[in-house]
């Protein structure tokens, strides 16, 4: 039972570099998430999706993109990284009706240099 | 724009004590409200899930109380053991309704269980 899975789980990058964390749940759940974390900062939405060829922005957009081109799969882009989002990211996901618990992967630990 | 706080930030208590965590909120127009647990260098693991309706919750060791019109939930713990030791999250469901609604987060309380 696999659930949420992120890949890769540790990065390094250097300023201006792209890349592209992948997220994908196998519970056909409608509802997915990016999330990430910091010291004190706590959990902040990035940006999410409701269904398939559906996203909307969350609290902390700016310098990420995201597309859903399928349910199973919901990946966050980078387009030029900034030492600002050297953070921990966490991708989540949930049935889309009736009150259901949200889940989580095990994160990707980001490093931009 | 709702807002989540948990108090305290940090507990420390020796193994065997019952404890109480303590999550509030701004807007009481909530879908439901969920604790979750992580361990160092984990992801979230949800423990209870409070809808807007209910009162509280159990599982286990675990009992989650809601009361909405005051804005306010706890976290019970009883009989505490060092394997309880984590960071342990609220969030609120915005009530969009449906498929929509974020979760809203409060920032923890790192609970130390002493042997």
């Amino acid at each position: 039972n696999a659930g949420v899975t992120q890949t890769p789980k540790f990065q390094v990058l250097k300023t201006g570099q792209s890349m592209t964390l992948q997220c994908a749940q196998d519970m056909n759940h409608e509802y997915m998430s990016w999330y990430r974390q910091d010291p004190g900062m706590g959990l902040r939405l990035i940006h999410y999706s409701v269904g398939a060829g559906i996203t909307d922005q969350g609290e902390v957009p700016n310098g990420y993109n995201v597309s859903r081109s399928t349910t199973e799969d919901f990946p966050l882009r980078l387009l030029s990284a900034a030492p600002s989002q050297t953070s921990v990211y966490f991708c989540a996901s949930r049935g889309g009706y009736g009150n259901q618990p949200q889940h989580f992967g095990d994160g990707t630990r980001l490093s931009i240099l | 724009k709702q807002e989540v706080t948990q108090i305290p930030a940090a507990l420390s208590v020796p193994e065997g004590e019952n404890l109480v965590l303590n999550c509030s909120f701004t807007d009481s127009a909530i879908y439901n409200l969920q604790w979750f647990r992580q361990d160092p260098g984990k992801g979230l693991t949800s423990l209870l899930l409070i809808q807007s309706s209910q009162r509280e919750q159990t599982s286990g060791r675990l009992n989650a109380s809601l009361d909405k019109s005051s804005g306010r939930s706890t976290l019970y713990i009883a009989a505490s053991q060092p394997g309880d030791s984590a960071t342990y999250l609220c969030a609120v469901r915005e009530n969009y309704g449906g498929s929509q609604g974020n979760l809203i987060f409060g920032k923890g309380t790192k609970l130390s269980v002493k042997p």
